[in-house]
């Protein structure tokens, strides 16, 4: 089955400065990678994603980047900002078992 | 845009007891549904999926006698929780995927359940 591993588990940035948090999967079969902000007790939300046949997506302040041959997607923050501050977490859509997998999370803390 | 109402929000039960969870979609259906277990400062782990009318399927290690999953219709799936005990204190969160099968995965606002 998939497999998603991510890095760093913690990242710790100046307000202003950019974030960058990695993500490697498994299965070549994976085809959709969406990106999740949780905040502490709180549903995950969906900041952004990408599909397979897409190299790049830029939204505002946030792009994710694809890689497949590699088998691993990055999400770029920039101009960081407090209001960052919360635990993001990778997933890739397993194809033949039509289910997301999570990478492990990232604490990332920005401070003013 | 696609709504999980998932009740309760929290709840605390004596060990033993058994503990149900619903989460509806209020405004499409969803043909599959995804139950995830989160421990404190750890990932989503999911522990079964379940299509509407059929018996759900479980991941390796989920004992499904004691996680019973009912996906009875297109809009309500339930979690009941059985004999709990206070190793199974968890954010339990529901995840629907509705017809079009898009990959528009909409989570529920959680479960924080509580064995004492």
């Amino acid at each position: 089955g998939e497999n998603v591993e991510q890095h760093p588990s913690t990242l710790s940035v100046q307000e202003g400065d950019s974030a960058v948090i990695k993500c490697t999967y498994s299965d070549s079969a994976s085809n959709y990678f969406p990106w999740y902000k949780q905040e502490l007790g709180k549903r995950p939300q969906l900041i952004i994603d990408i599909r397979s046949n897409v190299g790049e997506k830029k939204d505002q302040r946030i792009a994710v980047t694809l890689n497949k041959t590699a088998k691993h997607f990055s999400l770029h923050i920039t101009e960081t900002q407090p209001e960052d501050s919360a635990v993001y977490f990778c997933a890739a859509h397993e194809t033949g078992f039509q289910k997301l997998v999570f990478g492990t999370g990232t604490r990332l803390l920005v401070s003013p | 845009g696609a709504v999980v109402s998932q009740h309760p929000s929290w709840v605390i039960c004596k060990s033993g007891t058994s503990v149900k969870i619903e989460c509806r979609s209020l405004d499409f259906q969803a043909t599959t549904m995804f139950w995830y277990r989160q421990f404190p400062k750890q990932s989503l782990m999911l522990m079964a999926t379940s299509n509407e009318g059929s018996k759900a399927t479980y991941e390796q290690g989920v004992e499904k006698d004691k996680f019973l999953i009912n996906h009875a219709s297109l809009t309500l799936s339930t979690l009941t929780v059985t004999s709990a005990h206070p190793e199974d204190s968890s954010f339990y969160i529901c995840s629907a995927l509705g017809q079009l099968n898009n990959y528009g995965y909409t989570f529920g606002s959680g479960t924080r359940l509580t064995v004492v």
